[in-house]
């Protein structure tokens, strides 16, 4: 994983709106993409994950969308609530190796 | 058990000390990793565990920082004569071979 500095790219949407937050991965050869929240205080939580055989997936208000070919990641949340302020990560992954984490960005529910 | 679980939750120590910090996984997971991650940063890969296999210590940022892992199950990562910079919340997941890491719920490290 990354640190890059104190300050996390934040993203700001107000309740109701849906939520984009993206993520450049490094490795052409992963196979596995998952994204994570992490609340203050807590570990970081599973939140949906996609295979490198597949483009988009769909969970409960979530949606994970890879674009192999320029290596990018997103997450898109409908209907963005303020239980979802939280730092997303996303991790990529090789079979049999270790996971590789972004450096995060801090989402933000405005009332 | 129902998760990763992680011991202590908290822990002070003095610059120079010794710490332990203990990880039970998941049963049945056959990987489990260490990161640490400092106030306000991402996850920084300390240590990979994968079934017998030697493990990836290519993370570990000095020779004060050591993991082992016993029976393939719980895991402790130590920490040699602690420095004020080791302070960070430490954070253990397991995983089956390829599949979605679960983490715990780390323990903060205070070294002062």
């Amino acid at each position: 994983g990354e640190s890059v500095g104190l300050h996390l790219p934040t993203l700001s949407v107000q309740e109701g709106d849906n939520s984009i937050i993206n993520c450049a991965y490094s490795n052409s050869a992963s196979d596995y993409f998952i994204w994570y929240k992490q609340e203050s205080g807590k570990g970081p939580q599973f939140i949906i994950d996609i295979r490198s055989n597949m483009d988009k997936r769909q969970g409960q208000r979530v949606t994970v969308l890879l674009n192999k070919t320029v290596k990018h990641l997103s997450l898109q949340i409908a209907a963005t609530q303020p239980g979802d302020s939280a730092v997303y990560f996303c991790a990529e992954n090789i079979m049999g190796q270790n996971f590789v984490f972004g450096p995060g960005t801090r989402l933000s529910v405005l009332p | 058990g129902a998760g990763v679980s992680q011991s202590p939750s908290n822990k002070v120590t003095e610059k120079g000390k010794d710490v332990e910090l203990r990880c039970d996984p998941i049963s049945g997971h056959t990987a489990l990793y260490w990161y640490r991650q400092s106030l306000g940063q991402g996850l920084e890969f300390l240590i990979y565990f994968q079934g017998n296999s030697a493990p990836d210590k290519s993370g570990l940022p000095s020779d004060r920082f050591s993991a082992e892992r016993t029976g393939g199950s719980v895991s402790t990562l130590t920490i040699q004569r602690t420095q004020q910079e080791d302070s960070a919340v430490y954070l253990c997941a397991s995983s089956s071979a390829g599949d979605t890491q679960y983490f715990g719920p780390g323990t903060r490290l205070t070294v002062l």
